[in-house]
């Protein structure tokens, strides 16, 4: 079964622009989870999404969007980029509870990233 | 709301002797607690996992983490390390909700000595 897929893997904007991530999950996982890896702040959650709708949502500011779509493919959108938004963009899939083989619910498997450089 | 300590940022091993990578939570029920490993410039792979039951867990590459929930502790071991096995780990905590994701450690960086 592959693997969770992001593209592109490197990207280079420049300030106030902005960009979007894409991630496609393993298949038939339908949650997909959204973090961010910097060396100050390490990993943190930015959102996650389960039938087209945002569930949970962590402690970023508004630039930061994003979207499901039927297929379970999810993409991130970050507006008006700024120096800090630099870092590794991560997506991570699942199985929602229901359908979660016994003890894999919550289990959520990583895509390489995208290394997101804003100069 | 969760977190969790790696009070080791690099920990130095010697090929073939055994290591131990400590992790400590805080969460106020049974947490779900897993293990990753990160190689330079890749995502994250899943090591193990608790959510219940025998507080011993058996993970890939020879890796077993133990949960101790008096010390809040879920400790990462494996008996003889490999050249391969330098790669940076994170310990994560998620909330029996998932509201607010998977919540990480600052992770410990695993150096080998030939």
């Amino acid at each position: 079964k592959a693997g969770v897929t992001q593209t592109p893997r490197y990207l280079i904007k420049t300030r106030g622009q902005q960009v979007t991530l894409s991630c496609s999950p393993i298949s038939g996982h339908r949650s997909v989870s959204w973090y961010q890896q910097t060396p100050g702040q390490g990993l943190q959650f930015l959102f996650e999404y389960f039938s087209e709708t945002q569930r949970n949502k962590g402690n970023f500011p508004g630039r930061f969007s994003g979207r499901q779509f039927s297929n379970s493919r999810s993409e991130m959108n970050v507006s008006t980029l700024e120096l800090g938004d630099s870092a590794l963009y991560l997506c991570a899939s699942s199985y929602p509870r229901r359908l979660a083989p016994k003890g894999s619910y919550n289990e959520q498997f990583f895509g390489p990233g995208t290394r997101l450089t804003v100069l | 709301a969760q977190s969790v300590t790696q009070p080791d940022i690099h920990i130095t091993v010697s090929e073939g002797a055994s290591l131990e990578l400590r992790c400590n939570y805080s969460y106020g029920a049974t947490p779900y607690l897993f293990w990753y490993v990160q190689s330079p410039g890749q995502g994250l792979q899943l090591l193990l996992k608790y959510f219940s039951g025998d507080t011993l867990v058996q993970g890939i590459k020879g890796f077993e983490a133990e949960f101790k929930r008096s010390q809040s502790s879920f400790n990462l071991r494996k008996p003889s390390v490999h050249w391969s096995d330098a790669a940076e780990y994170f310990c994560a905590v998620l909330s029996g909700g998932g509201a607010d994701g998977l919540t990480f450690g600052k992770g410990t960086h695993l150096i080998i000595q030939p």
